[in-house]
């Protein structure tokens, strides 16, 4: 069965630079969602999106933007990067309405800041 | 806003036994779902089993079950026959009836000896 496609696996920025995340969802889930984790913390949500709206807002940073377009994939923009922003950055896919039943995540990108 | 605890950062057990981790959680919403989810090495989330707050009956899938306490706020997962192919970092997860976003508590690194 198709999963969560994640685009890099991984990438290394330097300080002050700008990277940009992929997400495609499992074909036919209109909403995804985009967690941070750092090394050896719980995942944190940042933000989802249902059909091109943002649905939900959690603790993401300014410097970071994200939009949904109409294939319903997901990028995940970060600027002016940080040290601190090094981490395992997860998508999430779900159809709307059925989100109790639970995500499905991607593989994740591996993000270092150098 | 909901807290996820986990009050045990390491669970090491014997291949074959049975093993319960812990989770408490905080919340003044009725409508909610929790979740655990396991990570391996490999980084995956990968969805173990779920609980509606609405649902008096625990779920079970396979080897795995939940003892759901509602009025004591606890979500404990036990997993029978352990194996160990068992071995990850299991999260427990809150997410609220109206929000998108999981809150995760810290997790419980699992252990299986041969």
């Amino acid at each position: 069965a198709a999963g969560v496609i994640q685009s890099p696996r991984h990438l290394i920025k330097e300080k002050r630079e700008t990277a940009t995340l992929k997400c495609y969802p499992i074909p036919r889930h209109d909403t995804v969602y985009w967690y941070q984790q750092g090394p050896g913390q719980d995942p944190q949500f940042l933000i989802s999106f249902y059909e091109k709206m943002q649905s939900d807002k959690g603790s993401i940073p300014d410097r970071f933007s994200a939009q949904q377009f109409s294939d319903y994939h997901s990028e995940l923009n970060m600027s002016s990067l940080e040290l601190g922003d090094s981490a395992l950055y997860f998508c999430a896919s779900s159809s709307q309405g059925k989100a109790h039943y639970g995500y499905t995540f991607g593989s994740g990108t591996r993000l270092t800041v150098v | 806003a909901q807290t996820v605890t986990q009050s045990q950062p390491e669970m090491s057990v014997q291949e074959a036994e049975t093993v319960t981790l812990s989770c408490t959680y905080d919340t003044s919403e009725s409508d909610y779902y929790l979740f655990w989810y396991k990570q391996p090495p490999s980084r995956q989330m990968i969805l173990v089993i779920r609980q509606e707050a609405y649902k008096q009956q625990n779920a079970t899938e396979n080897r795995f079950s939940v003892n759901f306490q509602k009025a004591a706020k606890s979500f404990s997962l036990k997993i029978s026959d352990s194996q160990l192919g068992d071995a990850a970092m299991y999260f427990c997860a809150y997410r609220g009836g109206g929000a998108d976003g999981l809150t995760f508590g810290k997790g419980t690194h699992l252990i299986i000896q041969p």
